[in-house]
C-alpha cells in the first residue's frame, strides 16, 4: 500500500489555462474527496465520491471545476480556464469509513 | 458539523506532555470527536477519534468530557516533529465531508 498519491505535486499555469489533477486512492478505500488549501488556511471541502458516484459538491466547485472518478479507482480535477484565486494547494483523500481519511501530500498550483 | 473553537497556537517543550483542547459544546449524541495534524507542506494526517470513552492509539491519547462538550488531545512526549497544526473536527452524523478549521498550531521547542 503506498498510500494516496497525487500528480503533478507542482503545476504552474498562465492565467486562462486549463489543468489537470490526477488522485490515486488506497486501492480498497471506496471514498474520495477533494479538498483546496490556501496559505494559513484549514483545508476547505470540494467535492466527494462514493465510488465511481459524484455524490456532494461544495458552492466552492465552481462551474470551472469538474471532477471525475471513473470506475471509482483514480480522480481528476480538472480547472478550466484559470484564475489567479485558484492558486492553492489541492489535496486528495480517501477512506473507507466517514473520518478516517488518509491524505496525498497535495498539488500546489501557482496561476501567473 | 458541531463548531469547534480551538486555541490559534500553544507551545510546549521537547519531551513534555502536549495538550491540546477543542470546545464542542453543539456536539450530537451520535457525532464522533476526530483529531488531525498538518506538518508544513504536508497533506493532513489522522490521529485519533472517539464518541465519548477515552482512547489511545500509538500517536496520541483522547481525553472526552463526560458532557462531551469538550476534549483534549494528548501527545505524552512531544517531540521537534510533533510541531504542525491540529485540527479538532465533529462532522454531522452521516456527513460526508470532513471540514477543517484553523487549527491549533502547536510548536514544541528544544
Amino acid at each position: 500500500d503506498t498510500g494516496v498519491s497525487q500528480n503533478p505535486r507542482h503545476k504552474i499555469t498562465k492565467r486562462g489555462q486549463n489543468v489537470t489533477f490526477r488522485c490515486d486512492p488506497i486501492s480498497e478505500h471506496n471514498r474520495l474527496y477533494w479538498y483546496r488549501q490556501t496559505l494559513g488556511q484549514g483545508p476547505e471541502f470540494l467535492t466527494y465520491f462514493q465510488n465511481e458516484a459524484q455524490l456532494e459538491k461544495s458552492r466552492l466547485l465552481s462551474d470551472r471545476f469538474s471532477a471525475e472518478r471513473p470506475k471509482g479507482s483514480f480522480s481528476t480535477l480538472e480547472i478550466q480556464r484559470t484564475e489567479q484565486g485558484d492558486s492553492a494547494m489541492y489535496l486528495c483523500a480517501s477512506s473507507l469509513f466517514q473520518g478516517g481519511y488518509t491524505f496525498g501530500s497535495g498539488t500546489r498550483l501557482t496561476v501567473v | 458539523d458541531a463548531k469547534t473553537t480551538q486555541p490559534p497556537s500553544m507551545d510546549c517543550a521537547e519531551g513534555r506532555a502536549a495538550n491540546l483542547p477543542c470546545n464542542h459544546s453543539t456536539i450530537s449524541g451520535n457525532e464522533y470527536v476526530y483529531w488531525y495534524r498538518q506538518i508544513h507542506s504536508q497533506g493532513p494526517q489522522y490521529i485519533i477519534h472517539g464518541l465519548k470513552n477515552n482512547e489511545t492509539n500509538e500517536m496520541a491519547s483522547l481525553i472526552i468530557t463526560e458532557d462531551r462538550k469538550s476534549s483534549t488531545l494528548i501527545l505524552p512526549h512531544a517531540t521537534l516533529r510533533d510541531t504542525a497544526v491540529y485540527y479538532c473536527i465533529v462532522p454531522a452524523y452521516n456527513n460526508n465531508d470532513m471540514r477543517f478549521g484553523a487549527g491549533t498550531r502547536l510548536t514544541v521547542k528544544p
